[in-house]
Order: structure tokens, then C-alpha cells, then sequence
């Protein structure tokens, strides 16, 4: 069964701030997508990887994915309060047909 | 863009009712998703379907059912409502290898 796990779970920081988001999956796959969340409302895309080594930046977020260690990063860079929402990874697999499998996803409050 | 659409932002019924969530995508794609989310347990599959009159079991199908009569309509059906399936409820359509999943703007739903 395919597992999908972010860390942290919870992740409070200050504004000006840099940190990572992981998210680590367990079985093979070469299509990985990032999320934001805000209270409430539904799932805006963030960013789509589709090959090992590929990195995306958008603004003060930048993903990226290798598929040898299994392992996506979402870094922020110098956080900013508007960034605060819950951030989701998610892997894309064939199993029977193509599906989504979510990670637990990173709760982030960037306080002033 | 892509547009997926949910008919109602936020429902009540009563146990036992029979509950119709509708989800319509305006793209001609093929394989659309039916998810859950809930506190602490994040986002879990339902159904999905990858055409017209084709649909899946996902994780957690159980008390659910699903209709797919036109590509651009997915339903997705609470045969007799209970009070554990108070949720928020996501629709996705599959937008493309490249591009990703597109998600609707989520039906909260309370059964009482």
C-alpha cells in the first residue's frame, strides 16, 4: 500500500524565515503535486513534478523532487504571514487506474 | 482553466436521508475523483471513475455509491445518511499528466 508522510505536521515560524516541508513516499512514482489549503476552502495547486530532478519556484516557495530517495521538498523562503495555510503533498499512482494518494498534510502559521 | 464545480458549498440533511453530492467539470476529461477530508485524518478516496459508466472502489467506498451518466458529471451518493459521514466532501477531475488534478470548491456536509 502506497504512503505518503510530510513532515512536520505542525510548523509555526516566524516571518523573515526560511524552513522545509518533506514529504517522503513509499512506493515508485514520477508525478508529484503540492497543495495549499486555506481554512475552509478547497485545494489550490501549487506546483506539478514530473521528473526526478525537477525543481519549481514560484514567488518565496520552491519544490522539489527526487524520485531515487522517494522524497519531495516544499522550502520557504524569508516566510511571510500571507503564506500561512496547510500545505499538502501528493503522489500520483496506477494502481488499477491513476489516483491520487495525499500526505497528511503540514499545518503552517507564520506569525509577524 | 479548468473549472470544477459543486453544487452546493455547505449541506444538512437528517440520518437516513438519501444525499446526492453532484460535481461537474467543464473539460471533456475522463477520469474524475470523489475525496473526504476530515481533522487528523486528511484526504481519503472514495470512488473514482475513468469514464463514462466506469467507476472504481477507493479506500473508504463504504455507504457511498457513485453515478457517471455524462463525461462531465460525477455523483456521488449517501444511499441512507449517518452522522459519521459528516465531512467535508472534494471533487477532483484530472486535468492531465502535465497540469495535474484540478479540485472543486468542496461541499461541507452535516448529517444530523
Amino acid at each position: 500500500e502506497l504512503k505518503v508522510e510530510q513532515n512536520p505536521l505542525f510548523l509555526s515560524m516566524q516571518e523573515g524565515k526560511n524552513y522545509t516541508i518533506y514529504c517522503n513516499y513509499s512506493t515508485t512514482s514520477d508525478r508529484l503535486y503540492w497543495y495549499r489549503q486555506d481554512p475552509g476552502k478547497s485545494l489550490e495547486s501549487l506546483f506539478v513534478l514530473l521528473s526526478n530532478g525537477a525543481v519549481k519556484q514560484e514567488g518565496r516557495l520552491m519544490a522539489s523532487l527526487d524520485t531515487k530517495a522517494r522524497l519531495s521538498t516544499l522550502h520557504i523562503t524569508a516566510a511571510v504571514h500571507d503564506l500561512s495555510a496547510t500545505y499538502f503533498c501528493a503522489v500520483d499512482v496506477l494502481q488499477g487506474a491513476q489516483k491520487l494518494v495525499f500526505g497528511q498534510g503540514t499545518r503552517l502559521t507564520i506569525n509577524p | 482553466d479548468v473549472k470544477v464545480t459543486q453544487s452546493s458549498r455547505y449541506l444538512v440533511k437528517r440520518t437516513g436521508e438519501k444525499v446526492f453530492l453532484e460535481c461537474v467539470q467543464d473539460m471533456d476529461h475522463e477520469n474524475m475523483f470523489w475525496y473526504r477530508q476530515d481533522p487528523g485524518l486528511g484526504l481519503r478516496l472514495i470512488y473514482f471513475s475513468y469514464d463514462v459508466k466506469m467507476k472504481e472502489k477507493g479506500d473508504i467506498p463504504e455507504g457511498y455509491s457513485v453515478s457517471r451518466e455524462k463525461k462531465e458529471r460525477f455523483s456521488l451518493i449517501l444511499e441512507s445518511a449517518s452522522t459519521n459521514q459528516t465531512s467535508m466532501y472534494l471533487c477532483a477531475s484530472q486535468t492531465g499528466l502535465v497540469y495535474g488534478y484540478t479540485f472543486g470548491s468542496g461541499t461541507r456536509l452535516t448529517v444530523v
